[in-house]
């Protein structure tokens, strides 16, 4: 099956550091990968869209100079955090979506980042 | 704008009984489909179960079904001989077709399966 790995699965840094969030299709190709930011015991709210060689599409309210998200190729996505502070804390889900569309299973979610910020 | 709605923000049930969660949505759209997806405590998202609007028979997986009424704009999961495994949120939400792919979510249902 369709495997997204998200990397790292922990951070833990201090207030003002650049965090960097790698979400990879390890065995498809995604034109398009989803960014998800959830807070405890809440649904997935989406924060942006990115397609592959093109600027993501954020969601309203989500600062762009904020969460930086970067789709180079067909099978990595980044989102970095900037200057992090703690109300940025929260758990960032990706997903992706394979390039060979399949109504049956339109997202493929990596198993998400926990980040803390002190 | 299309929605969606899980009015059970807890609920619970005894091991080896059967549970309702329940789901409606909002949309104009006469084609989409609809999945129920598992969050355990690991954070994992695992989908379910799935359907297409356009088939009128109510999906089955093993344990779980869904009871989906077009009509309602409902589309409620249920699960059969709960486990103690099952205890998770669970995520309903609707895909456009049509769309890039994206998933609107519900806000979720946190079920816990009691021994």
């Amino acid at each position: 099956g369709a495997v997204v790995s998200q990397h790292p699965s922990r951070v833990i840094c201090k207030s003002g550091t650049s965090v960097k969030i790698e979400c990879r299709s390890l065995d498809f190709q995604a034109t398009t990968m989803f960014w998800y930011r959830q807070f405890p015991k809440q649904s997935l709210m989406l924060m942006a869209t990115s397609n592959e060689g093109s600027k993501a599409t954020y969601e309203q309210g989500v600062e762009k100079d904020k969460f930086l998200i970067n789709h180079a190729s067909l099978t990595l996505s980044t989102l970095t955090v900037t200057s992090a502070h703690p109300e940025d804390s929260s758990f960032y889900i990706c997903s992706a979506r394979d390039i060979v569309w399949d109504r049956n299973q339109p997202q493929h979610f990596g198993d998400g980042t926990r980040l803390s910020i002190l | 704008a299309q929605t969606v709605t899980q009015s059970q923000p807890e609920m619970s049930v005894q091991e080896a009984e059967t549970v309702t969660l329940s789901c409606t949505y909002d949309t104009s759209e006469n084609n989409y489909y609809l999945f129920w997806y598992k969050q355990p405590p690991s954070r994992q998202m695992i989908l379910v179960i799935r359907q297409e609007a356009y088939k009128q028979q109510n999906a089955t997986e093993n344990r779980f079904s869904v009871n989906f009424q077009k009509a309602a704009k409902s589309f409620s999961l249920k699960i059969s001989d709960s486990q103690l495994g099952d205890t998770a949120m669970y995520f309903c939400a609707f895909n456009p077709a049509g769309s890039q792919g994206n998933l609107i979510f519900g806000k979720g249902t946190k079920l816990s399966v009691k021994p």
